[in-house]
């Protein structure tokens, strides 16, 4: 059974940082692009960043590239989410996700975890 | 950046019924099209790929249909279990774009 768990959610100040943590199993996680998607409270959902297998390349959104980071460790079957920078708009839960890949730059996403919601508030 | 606009905003339905929902794209993304379905403190679940291709697991009431701009998912009878938001994304290139969802709920 595909399994992704998030961890490391909570309530940071503005400008603070936080760390998400995306353990998975039941599939071999060395082999797939991962991302991380978010949605605000109420709203939509809006991808955030992937990674590739060997986390050699990484996609981010406009409004979160140099402030966030992701990565992985394939030996641990773990993504993560370094956030920095944050502001009160990044308020969401944060999903970690297996991507399909379609073609080069397309993809979409079969197995969801079950969220980690980030606060982001004085 | 592709956007993606999903109509209606909200669609009434009785259960039983048939429920037609609409997703355009702001240019062509061919048949990179994908639907999924939301329920309340949920993640979002893989409903269709491909415009077409339902996924597994996924019961045949669910169809896709379209390519290019226009893109429609149809529910052919509603069941209680299908009232949810339902989102479009394309994946024809970055940023991978999300449609705002439609709200299906019982009338």
């Amino acid at each position: 059974e595909v399994q992704l768990v998030e961890s490391g959610g909570g309530l940071v100040q503005p400008g603070g940082s936080l760390r998400l943590s995306c353990v998975v199993s039941g599939f071999t996680f060395s082999s797939y692009w991962m991302s991380w998607v978010r949605q605000s409270p109420g709203k939509g959902l809006e991808w955030v960043a992937n990674i590739k297998p060997d986390g050699g390349e990484e996609y981010y959104v406009d409004s979160v590239r140099g402030r966030f980071t992701i990565s992985r460790d394939n030996a641990r079957n773990s993504l993560f989410l370094q956030m920095g920078s944050l502001s009160p708009e990044d308020t969401a839960v944060y999903y970690c996700a297996r991507d399909i890949v379609v073609v080069p730059a397309a993809h979409y996403f079969d197995y969801w975890g079950q969220g980690a919601l980030v606060t982001v508030s004085s | 950046e592709i956007v993606m606009t999903q109509s209606p905003a909200t669609l009434s339905v009785s259960p039983g019924e048939r429920a037609i929902l609409s997703c355009r794209a702001s240019q062509s993304v061919s048949s990179n099209l994908v639907w999924y379905q939301q329920k309340p403190g949920q993640a979002p679940r893989l409903l269709i790929y491909g415009a077409s291709t339902r996924a597994t697991g996924i019961p045949a009431r669910f169809s896709g249909s379209g390519s290019g701009t226009e893109f429609t998912l149809t529910i052919s009878s509603l069941q209680s279990e299908d009232f949810a938001v339902y989102y479009c994304q394309h994946c024809h290139n970055w940023p991978l774009n999300f449609g705002g969802g439609t709200k299906v709920e019982i009338k």
